[in-house]
């Protein structure tokens, strides 16, 4: 079983539209969670933190459900330039106490005129 | 400012060269990673520097060599790489390898490495 997992996607969608992304990590003992965004031949860039008490951040919105060990994404309005590729990243332990980032496999999005 | 670079932007190799990727941050961050990303595929975990010491080390061919020569700096040697190896190497900073909140990582733009 991967350490992350994520909606295989594709997801295709038209402008306006609410889109959602889940995503399940193994670990129990991870402490902290991200979602981030890449676009094609780009780097990752950090979109969100991801806390218990779920956030938002304008059109964006992410929940956390550890009793589920479940993270979500809910973008609101989609916008063309919310195209990209989203991929949920988790810390874990990797050895003694050091952390690691774990990436799931990431979900691409389009968004159509 | 929260910017990390990385040069080159391509390089072009082959398979007996010697050559090296370099990495910078000025953010005061204390951690460095190197990562290795395939097309449609998400970034693999290569290296952690954590306070200038090799901390992870994912079971990396010797042929990539990593190199911390002070907090703002990371570089990764090559040498005798193979075509499998092509793909765009990502260097990341956060403030910490603690994994908090707070210890977000920081991507460059990576470089795009062809072996032929």
């Amino acid at each position: 079983r991967k350490e992350v997992e994520q909606d295989p996607g594709p997801f295709n969608v038209p402008e306006g539209a609410t889109v959602a992304f889940n995503c399940t990590y193994s670990n129990s003992a991870s402490q902290s969670f991200f979602w981030y965004r890449q676009d094609c031949r780009k780097e990752p860039k950090l979109l969100m933190s991801v806390y218990s008490s779920g956030n938002e951040d304008g059109r964006f919105t992410a929940q956390l459900n550890r009793a589920s060990q479940y993270i979500s994404l809910l973008i609101r309005d989609s916008k063309l330039s919310d195209s990209a590729t989203y991929l949920c990243v988790v810390n874990i332990i990797s050895s003694g106490s050091a952390r690691q980032l774990t990436f799931g496999s990431g979900t691409q999005l389009t968004v159509l005129p | 400012d929260t910017e990390v670079t990385q040069t080159p932007k391509h390089l072009v190799m082959g398979m007996t060269n010697k050559k090296s990727l370099k990495c910078e941050q000025h953010m005061g961050h204390r951690a460095m990673y190197w990562y290795k990303q395939k097309a449609k595929k998400p970034p693999e975990l290569m290296f952690v520097y954590s306070y200038e010491k090799l901390s992870i080390n994912e079971s990396v061919p010797s042929r990539f060599s990593p190199e911390c020569p002070n907090s703002s700096l990371l570089n990764l040697h090559l040498h005798a790489l193979q075509p499998e190896d092509s793909a765009l190497y990502l260097c990341a900073s956060s403030q910490s390898a603690q994994g908090a909140s707070s210890d977000t990582q920081y991507f460059g733009p990576g470089t795009r490495l062809t072996v032929l």
